[in-house]
């Protein structure tokens, strides 16, 4: 139990569906962090939330939506989704300042059909 | 910025043998450093972490790391592996940040662990 949790562990969607991952923290960290984790690749950064203020987009997609309301929840929102899109989403936080660690949720793994 | 490579892509090894995980970092600037664990349909756990100090970080289930500031590296070890170690790693580098911001992660590719009985 890393005091992140993130639901659902497992999502199936078409690519007309509309869904949502979950990611809630219990550490009192001020940013939030989404990852995608794709099969023979490294890791990617998608977004970064610090202080709910969203910092970072890595040139993501517009089919994938951020929202942070407040620092202890992050949500990703989906739509029109692609197959190459299937992959394990990984939420992480951190407290910033010096000694910035992030702790990794378990993940959701997403399957687009 | 900083960088991580990550040296093997897979790594087979007997039970009770010992291993070692290879992590080099090029950075310009000081850095801290992490070992991460992902087990099969998991998500990363944090393995150690060298931040300043003693340059031998230990870590939990029987791994440590020496911070090589010379070499640029930062090499997983363990002196008898089990089943259960079989795992992904990966090397984890980021830059010290001031107040209330947050340090971007720069990961290595992994390394496959893959424990024989």
């Amino acid at each position: 139990e890393t005091g992140v949790t993130q639901t659902p562990r497992h999502l199936v969607m078409g690519m007309t569906n509309k869904k949502s991952l979950k990611c809630e923290q219990h550490l009192g960290h001020n940013a939030m962090y989404w990852y995608k984790q794709s099969a023979k690749k490294p890791l990617e950064l998608m977004f970064v939330y610090n202080f709910k203020e969203q910092t970072e987009n890595n040139s993501v997609p517009s089919r994938f939506s951020p929202e942070c309301p407040n620092s202890s929840h992050l949500f990703l929102h989906l739509h029109t989704l692609q197959p190459e899109d299937s992959a394990l989403y990984l939420c992480a936080s951190s407290q910033g300042g010096a000694k910035n660690i992030q702790y990794f949720g378990a993940g959701t793994r997403l399957s687009v059909l | 910025a900083q960088s991580v490579t990550q040296l093997d892509s897979q790594v087979p090894v007997f039970e009770e043998a010992p291993v070692e995980l290879r992590c080099n970092y090029s950075s310009s600037v000081s850095v801290y450093l992490f070992w991460y664990v992902q087990y099969p349909n998991q998500g990363l756990q944090l393995l150690l972490k060298y931040l300043s100090g003693s340059t031998l970080v230990k870590g939990i289930n029987g791994f440590e790391a020496e911070f090589n500031k010379s070499q640029t590296s930062f090499h997983l070890r363990k002196p008898s592996v089990h089943i259960s170690d079989t795992a992904e790693y990966f090397c984890a580098v980021t830059r010290p940040t001031g107040g209330t911001s947050y340090g971007k992660l720069s990961f290595g590719q992994g390394t496959i662990l893959t424990v024989h009985p």
